[in-house]
């Protein structure tokens, strides 16, 4: 199994510039979740994904939009970068489990995003 | 979500036991108690976890006190590779609760 991918591992981006990142799992988990490190702090949570079709909003969800078309991928989306969304952007899924292991979720190596 | 408090840093001699606290005075019965930790800029580790009894894996160990307001994470023999941001996380099972990850405390292992 490979876990969690992230594509792409860095990009760069110009102010108002668009674009996606895409999470996928191997091992067939309901929950994902998209969350952004900056420097110095924990992990906020963006969105995230119970199931195929269905998405919710996390802590920080403005300025983003997400998808969860198929059960493995979600994908993060940027319509207008703006400098202040550079970050460290970690995708983890779990399964569905209530309690204990069930709730322990599995991240990403995640995606290191400038935006100038 | 109960919160979590922890020291933002420690330090601990390599082949030494590592011992980091965490208070959550706030947990309520239904909340587990969860360790992560985070080395250099990968992603999240999940460790451990607990609810009420002290458990060991082939990691760490967790100790969680008996009115469960705190709790402890044991690294038995800390190595240089366990040095890291380790975050412990209250979390429920009821709809709606995420993990909310704090600073967390930066664990520098020493040689």
């Amino acid at each position: 199994n490979a876990g969690v991918t992230q594509t792409p591992k860095f990009r760069v981006l110009k102010t108002g510039q668009s674009m996606t990142l895409l999470c996928a799992q191997d091992m067939n988990h309901e929950y994902m979740y998209w969350y952004r490190q900056d420097p110095g702090m924990g992990l906020r949570l963006i969105h995230y994904s119970v199931g195929e079709g269905t998405t919710a909003k996390g802590e920080v969800p403005d300025g983003y939009n997400v998808s969860r078309l198929k059960k493995q991928n979600f994908l993060l989306g940027l319509e207008s970068a703006a400098p202040s969304q550079t970050s460290v952007y970690f995708c983890a899924s779990r399964p569905t489990g209530t309690g204990g292991l069930g709730e322990t979720q599995y991240f990403g190596p995640g995606t290191r995003l400038l935006v100038l | 979500d109960a919160k979590t408090t922890q020291p933002p840093s420690m330090d601990c001699a390599e082949g030494r036991a590592a011992n980091l606290p965490c208070n959550h005075s706030t947990i309520s019965g239904n909340e587990y108690v969860y360790w992560y930790r985070q080395i250099h800029s990968q992603g999240p580790q999940y460790i451990i976890h607990g609810l009420k009894n002290n458990e060991t894996n082939e990691m760490a160990s967790l100790i969680i006190t008996e009115d469960r307001k705190s709790s402890t994470l044991i690294l038995p023999h800390a190595t240089l590779r366990d040095t890291a941001v380790y975050y412990c996380i209250v979390r429920g099972y009821l709809w709606g609760q995420n993990f909310v990850f704090g600073p967390g405390t930066r664990l520098s292992v020493l040689p």
